[in-house]
Formats: structure tokens, C-alpha cells, sequence
């Protein structure tokens, strides 16, 4: 069974700083892997979609990594700015059978002015 | 506008209650998706279905059920039956099932509470 385990559960930072979130799951049967950002009380908004043949996706000041072999994604802010907090989610989609998108619990960051 | 509408955002169940709630989308898609999430936790897939008349129950099925009757509603209703409703409740959409079309676009949530 897929289990995805993200880690700090919580990160507070100083405007400005550069930081890394990550992401490790136990089944490396995967076929790609997803950042999401959440706002309190609201819905998912997508990030970043790594497909498992890449090793990494960018978009603005985020990048996202895959190490398929290993079972690990990173999640790299640079410059963070208060916009940034939220809470990040990583989920991977099943490569066989089931093609269900299992999720990590997230990890709330707070970026301080 | 296009995107996922659910409503309402907040809802209150009593004891033996069943509630109804909402997702409408106008994307043109497919498949559409129900979670719930609580705090500390992922969200846990409830049911899903990959077109319109068809759905499959995901992992905590339980106490819920469903309809997809048109392609862009997809109704959740809680039951008596679900002894532990409280929580938040996604919708969300896709293309389709299978591929890359599956990359899933969520609704602004429902927040269930038990009186």
C-alpha cells in the first residue's frame, strides 16, 4: 500500500529565505507525482505535475525534483514572501491497477514579513 | 467562469440526518472525484466516477453515497450512516480517468459539521 510522508509537518521562515520542502512515498510504481497548495478553508490548487520519467519541473521561484529509485520529491521556494504561506501538498498516482492520487498530510508554512 | 462549484461552503448535519452536497462543473470533464479531508490528514478518496452514469467506490466509501446523473453534477450525500461526518469535503474534476488527462482540478471545499 502507498504511503506518502511529508516532512517538516510545519516550517516558519523570515521573508526572503530560500527553503525546501519534501516528500517521500513507499512504492516507487509511480506514474507521476504532483505538488498542490491549499489556503486555509479552501480547495487545491495545483503547483507542479513531475511525470515519473523527469527528474524535475519549474515554474517561477518553485522547483520540484523526482528521485523515482529512491521514493523522494523536493519542493524548492526561493526568495519565500508572505504570499507563499499556505499549506504544500504532494501526491503520487498509482501506476497499475487503481489509478488513485494518494496524498501526503502536507506541510503548512508560514513565511513572516 | 470556468471551474468546480461546490456549495454550500458550510453545512450542518443534526443526529440521523442525511445531507446533500453539491459539485457542479462546466470544464467539459469527465471524471469527477469526491474527498474528505481532516485535519493532520491526506485527503481520502470517497468515490469517484470516470463518466456520466457510472461510479466506484474509492477507499472510505462507508456512510456516503452517490449519483452522476449529468456530466457536470455529481452529488455527494452523507448518511446516517457516516457516525463521523465532520470534516472537509473536495470535489474535483479531470478530463478523464486514465493518462495524463488525469490531472485533477479541485472545488473550493464544503465544511461539514455535526450539531
Amino acid at each position: 500500500k502507498q504511503e506518502v510522508t511529508q516532512i517538516p509537518a510545519a516550517l516558519s521562515v523570515p521573508e526572503g529565505e530560500n527553503l525546501v520542502l519534501n516528500c517521500s512515498f513507499t512504492d516507487s510504481a509511480i506514474y507521476n507525482l504532483q505538488w498542490f497548495r491549499q489556503d486555509p478553508g479552501k480547495g487545491l490548487t495545483s503547483l507542479l505535475l513531475i511525470q515519473s520519467s523527469q527528474r524535475e519541473q519549474t515554474s517561477g521561484r518553485l522547483n520540484a525534483s523526482l528521485d523515482k529509485s529512491s521514493g523522494r520529491s523536493t519542493l524548492y521556494i526561493a526568495a519565500s514572501q508572505p504570499g507563499d504561506s499556505a499549506t504544500y501538498l504532494c501526491a503520487v498516482r498509482q501506476d497499475t491497477g487503481f489509478q488513485k492520487l494518494v496524498f501526503g498530510t502536507g506541510t503548512r508554512l508560514l513565511v513572516s514579513p | 467562469d470556468g471551474g468546480i462549484t461546490q456549495s454550500p461552503k458550510y453545512l450542518f448535519r443534526k443526529e440521523g440526518q442525511n445531507v446533500t452536497l453539491s459539485c457542479e462543473q462546466n470544464l467539459n470533464h469527465d471524471a469527477m472525484y469526491w474527498y474528505r479531508q481532516d485535519p493532520g490528514q491526506g485527503l481520502r478518496l470517497i468515490y469517484y466516477s470516470q463518466i456520466v452514469n457510472d461510479f466506484q467506490k474509492g477507499d472510505i466509501a462507508e456512510g456516503y453515497s452517490v449519483s452522476r446523473e449529468k456530466k457536470e453534477s455529481f452529488p455527494l450525500t452523507v448518511t446516517s450512516a457516516q457516525k463521523n461526518p465532520t470534516a472537509f469535503y473536495l470535489c474535483a474534476s479531470s478530463i478523464s480517468w486514465g493518462g495524463a488527462k488525469n490531472i485533477q482540478y479541485f472545488g473550493a471545499g464544503t465544511r461539514l459539521s455535526v450539531l
